[in-house]
């Protein structure tokens, strides 16, 4: 198993600035995912994560907007830059293990409003 | 590409009364399958899963079965309590594939 820790676990930002979201895993995983998700909806997948090299974007998420690292295999952050309203909501890191027995877990989330 | 559907909430039972929340998917090869439960305020925590065909995921309770055939992995719990009120979540995931998350199933039961 894994357990994800995310920092903050919530914010109120104003529009213009910019919030990074830090998330560390307690042991390895093979691949890291950012998900945003409204109140009361489903996860949107924001990119997959890739160690040393840039990340993944889903369909509608930019780097310039979102840009992500992730250093090493149990650390990674997610920058929402540039802030608007409509941006807020729920941030959640997730980790898959690997090893044949693949699972995914997710952090606690971070819970921004922007103002 | 893959998808997952899930029955529309809420869901609303009755404590000690049977339920079930349809899932199914859209995948090609054979993908896991999870269910995870977001309890209100709180992240998402993996509920049960199963990796392949006719595998049976259990916990706290809750069971279900991978049906390849009807392509399918409904939640299922004989006797609902209180505490069960929360979003449950389909989902697939493994190997290459890119994690897809059904809708989310709200359940509230009621005293």
């Amino acid at each position: 198993s894994a357990v994800i820790s995310q920092k903050p676990s919530r914010d109120i930002c104003q529009r213009g600035t910019s919030l990074t979201i830090q998330c560390q895993v307690d042991s390895q995983v093979t691949m890291m995912f950012w998900y945003r998700q409204q109140p009361g909806q489903s996860l949107t997948l924001i990119a997959t994560a890739n160690q040393g090299s840039e990340a993944t974007y889903e369909s509608g998420f930019v780097i310039d907007k979102f840009p992500i690292s992730r250093p090493n295999l149990t650390f990674s952050t997610l920058t929402v830059s540039n802030m608007s309203p409509e941006d807020s909501s729920i941030y959640l890191c997730s980790g898959r293990t690997g090893g044949g027995q693949e699972t995914q877990y997710f952090g606690p989330g971070t819970r921004l409003l922007v103002l | 590409g893959n998808s997952v559907t899930q029955m529309e909430g809420p869901v609303t039972l009755s404590e000690e009364a049977f339920l079930t929340i349809n899932c199914t998917y859209t995948a090609t090869g054979y993908p896991s399958l999870f269910w995870y439960v977001q309890y209100p305020g709180e992240g998402l925590q993996l509920l049960l899963k199963a990796t392949k065909a006719d595998d049976k995921g259990s916990n706290k309770g809750f069971e279900a079965t991978y049906r390849k055939e009807t392509t399918s992995f409904h939640l299922e719990k004989g006797s609902v309590q209180v505490s069960d009120s929360a979003v449950y979540f389909c989902a697939l995931s493994g190997g290459s594939y890119i994690p897809t998350f059904g809708r989310g199933t709200s359940l509230i039961v009621h005293p």
